[in-house]
């Protein structure tokens, strides 16, 4: 069970707009610690995909962006294209800790 | 290019030792936060140890008194020293830096992972 709670699949067509959430708590998003996120595609290693809650690595298309808000995070993908199909991570710190979310699958349908 | 390089993964029996390595280039790990971080086959990312420029060390309760995290400054590679090890640690392992305030810090880059199966 993950620090920080993610569902478990999204999906969308090509071009839709989808959102993943990443739920926290007091003592890690809600404490001021801030949140990124990762892509990971099948069968190869996590990448960066945003940082410091909102702010994209140089190469990372505006397509992703990322806010948040209380105890909460958000990842939103708009203009869906099909290889954005991978797990999407969440990442923040808690209690002398780095946690990540247990991860969202998302599906291009 | 900022790139890492794992090796050292394999098949172990529990209660084994196995020591990763990775190899870091386009950076200096001395003079960064460094990290591991494995993923239990079809699981979810969990960080196990990190090491502070300065040396010290930090590590998940799963992993405590168990896996050590070192450094090689003439290398310029990172090592984890594993002992005792248990079918759950089976895993890819993941090098990866530590960037930013480290509180606030994000995992980049991540290098490619090395698996590791303990079994019998």
């Amino acid at each position: 069970q993950s620090v920080l709670t993610q569902p478990p699949s999204v999906s969308g067509a090509p071009g839709q707009r989808v959102t993943i959430s990443c739920t926290g708590s007091s003592s890690n998003i809600g404490a001021g610690y801030d949140v990124h996120w990762y892509q990971q595609l099948p069968g190869t290693a996590p990448k960066l995909l945003i940082y410091g809650n909102s702010n994209r690595p140089s190469g990372v298309p505006d397509r992703f962006s990322g806010s948040k808000s209380g105890t909460s995070a958000s990842l939103a993908i708009t203009g869906l294209q099909a290889e954005d199909e991978a797990d999407y991570y969440c990442q923040s710190y808690d209690s002398s800790l780095w946690v990540f979310g247990g991860g969202t699958k998302l599906t291009v349908l | 290019e900022v790139q890492l390089v794992e090796s050292g993964g394999g098949l172990i029996q529990p209660g084994g030792s196995l020591r990763l390595s990775c190899a870091a280039s386009g950076f200096t790990v001395s003079s960064n936060y460094m990290s591991w971080v494995r993923q239990a086959p079809g699981k979810g990312l969990e960080w196990v140890l990190v090491i502070y420029s300065g040396g010290s060390t930090y590590y998940a309760d799963s992993v405590k008194g168990r896996f050590t995290i070192s450094r090689d400054n003439s290398k310029n590679t990172l090592y984890l020293q594993m002992n005792s090890l248990r079918a759950e640690d089976t895993a890819v392992y993941y090098c990866a830096r530590l960037y930013g305030d480290f509180q606030r810090g994000w995992f980049d880059p991540w290098g490619q992972g090395t698996l590791v199966t303990v079994s019998s």
